[in-house]
């Protein structure tokens, strides 16, 4: 694997379940960010870790539970869900510092909460 | 706060022929990074071009190239001898220069719906 995956690419969830959305950057990165993308909207930062430690919390909803357990691994909890939070979900990674900081994304994962 | 605009929702234009897209910004910042991204339609985000604000020459890669005015606020990608593969969804990215951990968060366009024409 290169680059920036995701899994799944494609998440159909009812309002009341509980999943998880993966992602793994294999290009040795330090910071790590989570993007919802919707219809019509630029992209929206919902949050950023760096080192490992989350950084920035754009007031997104409780319903979203960030965790970056190491560098190269980011997680994202879905709890109970609403309609309007179906989107599509990238995640991004970059090195910081050394004049470094273009950010690489993911695939993204598609999710539908019905 | 920043913003980013891109007027033109969408645009075409035909194969081999020149196109350019256009983005202003707000920001109160003077030092800062600008890109164009391309999200093609199987959506892997991908990075066109970048551009540091402290250099007066525009940026070029290959068949593409940026007018950055940054006295306007206007960075606008042209894209040269136009191929089938540009077809996509083109975003222009503000981000302030580094200011600790974390800083380094990009503010998107809306985008522009890019289609090449055979």
């Amino acid at each position: 694997e290169t680059g920036v995956t995701q899994t799944p690419r494609h998440l159909v969830m009812g309002m009341t379940n509980k999943k998880s959305l993966k992602c793994e950057q294999h290009l040795g990165h330090n910071a790590m960010y989570w993007y919802k993308q919707s219809a019509k909207k630029p992209l929206e930062l919902m949050f950023v870790y760096s080192l490992e430690e989350r950084v920035e919390n754009n007031s997104v909803p409780s319903r979203f539970s960030p965790e970056c357990p190491n560098s190269s691994h980011l997680f994202l909890h879905l709890h109970t869900l609403q309609p309007e939070d179906s989107a599509l979900y990238l995640c991004a990674s970059s090195q910081e510092w050394l004049g470094l900081y273009e950010q690489y994304f993911g695939p993204g994962t598609r999710l539908t909460v019905t | 706060a920043q913003t980013v605009t891109q007027s033109q929702p969408e645009m075409s234009v035909q194969e081999a022929e020149t196109v350019t897209l256009s983005c202003t910004y707000d920001t109160s910042e003077s030092n800062y990074y600008l890109f164009w991204y391309k999200q093609p339609p199987s959506r892997q985000m991908i990075l066109v071009i970048r551009q540091e604000a402290y250099k007066q020459q525009n940026a070029t890669e290959n068949r593409f190239s940026v007018n950055f005015q940054k006295a306007a606020k206007s960075f606008s990608l042209k894209i040269s001898d136009s191929q089938l593969g540009d077809t996509a969804m083109y975003f222009c990215a503000f981000m302030k220069a580094y200011s600790g951990a974390g800083s380094y968060q990009l503010t998107f366009g809306k985008g522009t719906k890019l289609s090449v024409i055979p």
